[in-house]
This record gives C-alpha cells, structure tokens and sequence, in this order.
C-alpha cells in the first residue's frame, strides 16, 4: 500500500486558511487522493477526493501537483468545528481494498 | 436515513468470554470494513469484505473473526478477547471500487459510530 506522510499535529486561529500537506511518494499512477475528518469518538467522515490538479466542493479544495508525489488539503477560513484529525489515503497499488489511515493530522482551532 | 448502525457502543467484558459486535448498513453496499483506533496509532483495518461470502485480512486481523452472510450485515467476532482488543471499533461500508477509464476510484467510506471495548 502506498505510504503516506502528513504532519502530526497543527494549530490555526478561527478565520485563517488552513492547509495541511500529505506526501505519498510511491503513489501508483492510476490512484486517486481521499481525505477524511475525525472528530474525537465519531467514525471519520469523508471530505474530499481528486485525482490531479485541483479539486473544490463546499468544505475544502484539494490540490495535487504535476508530479502527484504530494497533496494539499485547504480550509477556508476555519472555525472552532474544524478542530479534529485529517486522515490522507491514497489507494492500493493491486487494486486491493486493504486501507491504512495512519496517524493523520490532528488540527487545533483556537479562539 | 441512510446510515452504518453498530452495536453495542459501549462493552466491558473480560479476559475469554466470546463477543460480537455487531455492524449493519442500509445502503445495499457492497463493500464492509472493520477498524481499531488507538491513541497515536490512526485507524488500523482488521478484517474487509468485498461482498457476501467474501472476506479478506486487513493489517491486524489476528484474534478477531468476521462472516459476510448477508450484503448488510458483517459482524465482528471475538472468540477469545485479550486486553490488548480493548479499543474502540468502527465498521464502514462503502460502494465496490470504481474502476473507470484506468483509474481507480475508491468510494467514499461510510462509517458507524463506533463501539468502544473494553477487556479486562
């Protein structure tokens, strides 16, 4: 399974742009890039998925370069809900159905 | 309401005595996950399927058993629970893979509220 990297933890302020970074090195070229968003004791629920350039929809854009070595999740001016971790996946490079969350980010809205 | 139900939220059990906790959607998906959460450690998958009477081991599926009988149910056992099981579970469910144009898609994951489980 394609390994992915994201930072551990990031703190922002309510009306900021928040955007957290995940690297997936060994991506497989017909793979697509999903985020989900944890918030403590609920199950992760789904925000985002793109699979090159830029993709928008009423939570977050997703920015994905040329290269597709890395991704970007944006939110727009966040707000104290915001506040849970951010998972990044990227698929399976046997088309398997074998997903790996990892760590994700856990992000910080302050007052 | 379409949804991914779990049941029990909360057990206390100990050391040996057989649970299962049970998972159902009604969404007609075709594709059912179990996941452990713990601190620092993400969500870790045990046990997948892929439709009835198709299962598969996920990253940490020793000491827990699943069965696909039915497209909407995927119960997940515990013959024998150890401490080291308690956790808190999720179980998703999600559309089959979307194989379009030589891309691969996977579909959004629905998940449940989760089971918190402790073994003592």
């Amino acid at each position: 399974l394609a390994k992915t990297t994201q930072p551990i933890s990031m703190d922002s302020y309510e009306g900021q742009e928040v955007n957290i970074t995940c690297s997936h090195n060994n991506i497989a070229t017909n793979d697509y890039i999903t985020w989900y968003q944890q918030f403590p004791s609920q199950g992760p629920r789904f925000i985002i998925q793109g699979y090159k350039t830029k993709v928008t929809n009423e939570v977050a854009s997703l920015f994905i370069p040329a290269d597709r070595k890395s991704s970007t999740l944006s939110l727009p001016r966040v707000s104290l809900s915001d506040t849970a971790v951010y998972y990044c996946l990227v698929g399976d490079e046997n088309y398997g159905q074998n997903f790996v969350f990892g760590p994700g980010t856990r992000l910080s809205v302050l007052p | 309401e379409a949804q991914v139900t779990q049941n029990p939220r909360y057990l206390i059990t100990v050391t040996g005595k057989k649970l299962t906790v049970t998972c159902s959607q009604n969404m007609n998906h075709e594709y059912m996950s179990w996941y452990r959460q713990d601190p620092g450690l993400g969500l870790r998958q045990i046990y997948y399927s892929m439709n009835v009477e198709v299962t598969d081991k996920g990253d940490v599926p020793e000491g827990y058993k699943v069965s696909r009988k039915e497209k909407r149910n995927f119960p997940l056992i515990l013959e024998s629970p150890s401490p080291n099981q308690t956790s808190l579970y999720f179980c998703a469910s999600s559309p089959q893979t979307g194989l379009a144009g030589g891309l691969v898609r996977y579909n959004e994951q629905f998940f449940g509220p989760g089971t918190r489980l402790t073994v003592l």
